[in-house]
């Protein structure tokens, strides 16, 4: 079974604070992704990676950067914690390459609080 | 841009009973995948049932089964038969046909079971 991995389930933070949160999967898989989920806007794309080194922007990347230096491992980072961060964060992966299903394994989510 | 609108934010169903799920969404692509995704409370999303556009038949897995109306950009998840462990957000995705890998997500719809 695909499995990925957030590093935190639940951080609190003080605004303007540099926060991290890490994402590990061990299938393999060439993408990467970043979700915000919000109640009543749903998940909301920040960040996605194809490749070691690669990525794009999604829908809302103001705030963010992302890290990816290894295949399995993809960072979020926000270098300056605003309260309209206060979110979940979910973490996805899933193949790449023509004819993929596109189908996303997702990690358990990271709440983060900040104060 | 590819939008998705779920635009029932809340529904509740009676054990055994039958319950749609509605969907609807914007594109002017003819390959695409269309997805529903079960978020259960503090677990982790997972996939519940996946519709290729260009394949006619409606998808089916045990309990689950979409209408997929292609002409009317509609997308519809049947539950049957719910059971408690039913309950949960049910969020609707698409995603564009060929390499591309991103899922675009509606804003989601919780179910309740009741007894």
């Amino acid at each position: 079974d695909v499995k990925v991995t957030q590093s935190s389930r639940y951080l609190v933070k003080r605004t303007g604070e540099k926060v991290f949160l890490e994402c590990v999967q061990d299938m393999d898989h060439e993408n990467m992704f970043w979700y915000r989920q919000d109640p009543g806007l749903g998940l909301r794309l920040i960040y996605f990676s194809y490749d070691v080194k690669m990525k794009e922007k999604g829908d809302i990347p103001e705030g963010y950067s992302v890290s990816r230096e290894k295949k399995e491992r993809f960072s979020l980072i926000l270098e300056s914690a605003s309260t309209n961060q206060t979110s979940m964060y979910l973490c996805a992966s899933s193949l790449g390459g023509q004819g993929n299903t596109g189908e996303l394994f997702f990690g358990e989510g990271s709440r983060l609080t900040v104060l | 841009a590819q939008t998705v609108t779920q635009s029932q934010p809340e529904m509740s169903v009676q054990e055994a009973e039958t319950v749609t799920l509605s969907c609807t969404y914007d594109t002017s692509e003819s390959d695409y995948y269309l997805f529903w995704y079960k978020q259960p409370p503090s677990r982790q999303m997972i996939l519940v049932i996946r519709q290729e556009a260009y394949k006619q038949q409606n998808a089916t897995e045990n309990r689950f089964s979409v209408n997929f109306q292609k002409a009317a950009k509609s997308f519809s998840l049947k539950i049957s038969d719910s059971q408690l462990g039913d309950a949960a957000m049910y969020f609707c995705a698409y995603r564009r046909g060929g390499t591309a890998s991103k899922l675009t997500f509606g804003t989601g719809t919780r179910l309740q079971v009741t007894l």
